[in-house]
């Protein structure tokens, strides 16, 4: 049982260079997640979604994209990166118990950088 | 603004001593609480976690308290040890808000000093 895993762990990107980061779980989770967190601030949360073939925006859903075509899989794309997206991003899922939503939990990370 | 925050950046605190973290939270419709470690150049991982109809929930080694009428929470870890050394995040869920993200406080940095 591997949780959360995501890929790459690092990519470095020229401004206007397009990417896709990939998360995947294995936990049979409904709700998945993308968040980024910049230096000394907590994470926000750019998109998420509630099942598969359904996102939804976040905090700071622009300049990102999100597909969810498989359950287990949650992809975070820039389609013209900036530097301003330069940050760690974090993927996230969860589950229900009881119509409850469950804890969060979060894979390793995706360093970017947009020069 | 943030409807979650913390008091203190950092907190230093003797090894063997117990710590405390505090947070503070503004939205009354906030029905799920967690607090996440997060060491240095990992993901967010969970602590412990309470509803709103808790006021105190144990685990090894950790409490956490909520105080609802002063929208306050509080993380205790006892006995600390180096490896309790990260950053310390409290996030808040919205009741009724869907399957939507956790709203996160900007963290406290624990340093535990031997």
């Amino acid at each position: 049982n591997a949780g959360v895993t995501q890929t790459p762990k690092f990519r470095v990107l020229k401004t206007g260079q397009s990417m896709t980061l990939l998360c995947a779980q294995d936990m049979n989770h409904e709700y998945m997640y993308w968040y980024r967190q910049d230096p000394g601030m907590g994470l926000r949360l750019i998109h998420y979604s509630v099942g598969e073939g359904t996102t939804a925006k976040g905090e700071v859903p622009d300049g990102y994209n999100v597909s969810r075509l498989k359950k287990q899989n949650f992809l975070l794309g820039l389609e013209s990166a900036a530097p301003s997206q330069t940050s760690v991003y974090f993927c996230a899922s969860s589950g229900l118990a009881g119509g409850k939503k469950e804890t969060q939990y979060f894979g390793p990370g995706t360093r970017l950088l947009v020069l | 603004g943030e409807s979650v925050g913390l008091h203190l950046p950092t907190l230093s605190v003797q090894e063997g001593d117990n710590s405390i973290i505090n947070c503070a939270y503004s939205n009354s419709a906030s029905d799920y609480f967690i607090w996440y470690k997060q060491e240095s150049g990992k993901g967010p991982q969970f602590i412990i976690d309470i509803r709103s109809n808790m006021d105190k929930r144990q685990g090894q080694r950790v409490t956490v308290l909520l105080n609802k009428t002063v929208k306050h929470l509080s993380l205790q870890i006892a006995a600390t040890q180096p490896g309790d050394s990260a950053v310390y995040f409290c996030a808040e869920n919205i009741k009724g808000g869907g399957a939507d993200g956790l709203t996160f406080g900007k963290g406290t940095h624990l340093i535990i000093q031997p």
